[in-house]
């Protein structure tokens, strides 16, 4: 079975600043995907940005970006410049890939970040 | 399009009742799935459908749960019995027969049971 861990509950940053957030996985699989979701308050769960294990170079979508260390199960979001609305619950997510498709996400359990004005 | 619906948006139930929760999923998605998400915890799967098959059920799916997708558009997922551990924002995500790692998730059903 997979698992996700992101051990940091809280973080807060500066508008305009840098922040890190971490993931760390577990699993014996070599087809699979990694996802950084985005849940603010009372609203839908968004894509953020999404990582196939099998590319060495790291995802970017504008001012998000991945570190990820594919021997370390690691799979950092790198959120620069933050902004106000960037405030939400952080959520790290695995997907396995087989014959027939894409299968079910597995969670971590979420690092809620603040960006404070 | 208007983005994956889910019905209702807020349920207060009894102990003991029955409840049933709706999903319509973007149009012409070919996946859906049910995911539940307790407080202060990411989201757990519980099930999901090709098109109108049911391809797996999580272990944490007793069998007071049961999920339809009967024409392979919208789905229910009913809890029976409902008991106070049911407590809990259950997530609807449908995604495409193009990318089937792209999934886009409802607003969510948020049920309390007193």
């Amino acid at each position: 079975a997979q698992t996700v861990t992101q051990s940091q509950p809280e973080m807060s940053v500066q508008e305009a600043e840098t922040v890190t957030l971490s993931c760390t996985y577990d699993t014996s699989e070599n087809n699979y995907y990694l996802f950084w979701y985005k849940q603010p308050p009372s609203r839908q769960m968004i894509l953020v940005i999404r990582q196939e294990a099998y590319k060495q170079q790291n995802a970017t979508e504008n001012r998000f970006s991945v570190n990820f260390q594919k021997a370390a199960k690691s799979f950092s979001l790198k959120i620069s410049d933050s902004q106000l609305g960037d405030t939400a619950m952080y959520f790290c997510a695995f997907m396995k890939i087989t014959q027939g498709g894409s299968e079910k996400l597995v969670f971590g359990k979420g690092t809620k970040l603040t960006v404070n004005p | 399009d208007t983005g994956v619906s889910q019905n209702p948006r807020h349920k207060i139930t009894k102990r003991g009742q029955n409840v049933t929760f709706r999903c319509d999923p973007i149009s012409e998605h070919n996946r859906l799935y049910w995911y539940r998400q307790t407080l202060g915890q990411g989201p757990e799967f519980l099930t999901y459908f090709q098109n109108e098959a049911q391809l797996e059920k999580s272990r944490l799916l007793s069998d007071r749960f049961s999920a339809e997708r009967p024409k392979g558009s919208f789905s229910t997922l009913e809890i029976q019995r409902t008991e106070q551990g049911d407590s809990a924002m259950y997530l609807c995500a449908s995604s495409p027969r193009t990318d089937n790692t792209e999934a886009f998730f409802g607003q969510g059903t948020r049920l309390t049971v007193v």
